[in-house]
């Protein structure tokens, strides 16, 4: 079956734009995870949902981000004004209800110029 | 959510040779082990796992080592191959939350 799909897989932005990343799971998990990864780094947790709710968005580092999952599926990361230390890697990754293996999509690289 | 620290940041091993990667952590909530393996341009893919209860576990090539009473787990892989050649980066998950907490990473370069 199909992994998690990311897409764009690349972004390049102007410093100040507007960006939305989306990230379709695996069919049937009810978790959904964004990661944020900097060059020569680990993940970084940024927020999780279970269905359509927000379950913990302790990770997300101001109020320029925020995410969406209104359907319980696929999810948007949206992110205001960027700025240029936005660049990154990020990840998405989904798994099933009571579970905790974490299924990675391939991630979207963003740039901020 | 304290941090999990790894070593070393890269290595190079020799084909057929053993690749040893370290963690630690603080944390004594944490109950889950992962380690991921993460080639360039792509995200990350579970390799193995590991929970508190055991002190190995081994998968093919590749075997966790625990040890509780140390806060340290670790990455042995037997025989290392030019394709193991990637970053691998340990990860845990506290009791009651869902989020990973990952290590820096470590490079593995395996020579043929």
């Amino acid at each position: 079956g199909a992994g998690v799909s990311q897409t764009p897989s690349n972004k390049v932005t102007e410093k100040g734009k507007y960006v939305e990343l989306r990230c379709d799971p695996i069919s049937g998990h009810t978790a959904l995870y964004w990661y944020r990864q900097s060059l020569g780094q680990g993940p970084e947790f940024l927020i999780y949902f279970q269905g359509t709710g927000a379950a913990d968005d302790s990770g997300l580092p101001n109020d320029r981000f925020f995410a969406v999952r209104p359907e319980g599926s696929v999810s948007t990361l949206k992110i205001q004004r960027t700025e240029r230390g936005d660049s990154a890697v990020y990840l998405c990754a989904s798994s099933l209800k009571g579970t905790d293996t974490q299924y990675f999509g391939p991630g979207t690289r963003l740039t901020v110029l | 959510q304290q941090q999990v620290k790894q070593s070393p940041q890269s290595l190079i091993v020799q084909k057929g040779g053993i690749s040893i990667i370290n963690c630690a952590y603080e944390n004594t909530a944490f109950d889950y082990f992962p380690w991921y393996q993460q080639f360039p341009g792509k995200g990350p893919a579970l390799l193995i796992a590991i929970r508190p209860d055991v002190s190995e576990k081994k998968e093919g090539r590749f075997t966790i080592s625990f040890n509780k009473s140390a806060k340290q787990f670790s990455l042995h892989i037997m025989d290392s191959q030019p394709g193991d050649s990637a970053t691998y980066f340990c990860a845990a998950k506290a009791r009651g939350y869902n989020k990973l907490i990952f290590g820096a990473g470590t490079r593995l370069a395996v020579h043929p």
